[in-house]
């Protein structure tokens, strides 16, 4: 079955500490990647995506994404992070026999001071 | 930008009633969803539409029906509100296609006393 991976439902690091969250996804054809992000009471916003352009994506609020063929992942960084970025974030895939997006379980971030 | 506008940040309804919760988009997209999102559950598909007057079941559309009469509104209907359907219920719509990404609304937060 298709899916997408989060390794990690709950992330802390500390401010100005390298961002790494980690997605996977389930298919021998490329996909179409999303990153999402959810703050508290809000809906999802779109952080960037992947539609086979660049591998490597770079997105809002300084986050950027790699695409790895090789190792079916699309992992999410940011070199330093802010408070600011306190946040859930969700990595979804969109097959190209599908218009429904997959949604990961989510991984929520924490920024320690 | 696009925008998709649900009616009600926050809702207070009985157990039995009949609850409308109302998603309105102004970019022409074809495709429209509803999901809720449980902690621990992260994001499921209630139901979807693909173009007006269409929709197909998601995930958990049990106790939901969903009308779409024009094209810029999708509504979600709960039958007999029950205190198991407290939830955060998030709308989205799409263009009709591969490589696009989903816009949201700001969730409708529903809790059924």
């Amino acid at each position: 079955a298709q899916s997408v991976t989060q390794l990690g439902s709950h992330v802390s690091v500390s401010e100005g500490a390298l961002v790494l969250l980690r997605c996977n996804y389930s298919s021998s054809v490329p996909p179409y990647l999303f990153w999402y992000v959810q703050y508290p009471n809000q809906g999802l916003q779109l952080l960037l995506k992947y539609t086979s352009a660049a591998t490597l994506v770079k997105g809002i609020n300084g986050f950027e994404a790699e695409f790895k063929k090789s190792e079916t992942s699309f992992h999410l960084t940011k070199p330093s992070a802010h408070m600011s970025d306190a946040a859930e974030y969700f990595c979804a895939v969109l097959y190209s026999s599908a218009s429904k997006i997959i949604f990961g379980s989510g991984t929520r971030l924490s920024i320690r001071p | 930008d696009v925008k998709v506008t649900q009616s009600s940040r926050y809702l207070v309804k009985r157990t039995g009633e009949k609850v409308f919760l109302e998603c309105v988009q102004d970019m022409d997209h074809e495709n429209m969803f509803w999901y809720r999102q449980d902690p621990g559950l992260g994001l499921r598909l209630i139901y979807f539409s693909y173009d007006v007057k269409m929709k197909e079941k998601g995930d958990i559309p049990e106790g939901y029906s969903v009308s779409r009469e024009k094209k810029e509104r999708f509504s979600l209907i709960l039958e007999s509100a029950s205190t198991n359907q407290t939830s955060m219920y998030l709308c989205a719509s799409k263009l009709q296609g591969q490589g696009y990404g989903y816009t949201f609304g700001s969730g409708t937060r529903l809790t059924v006393v």
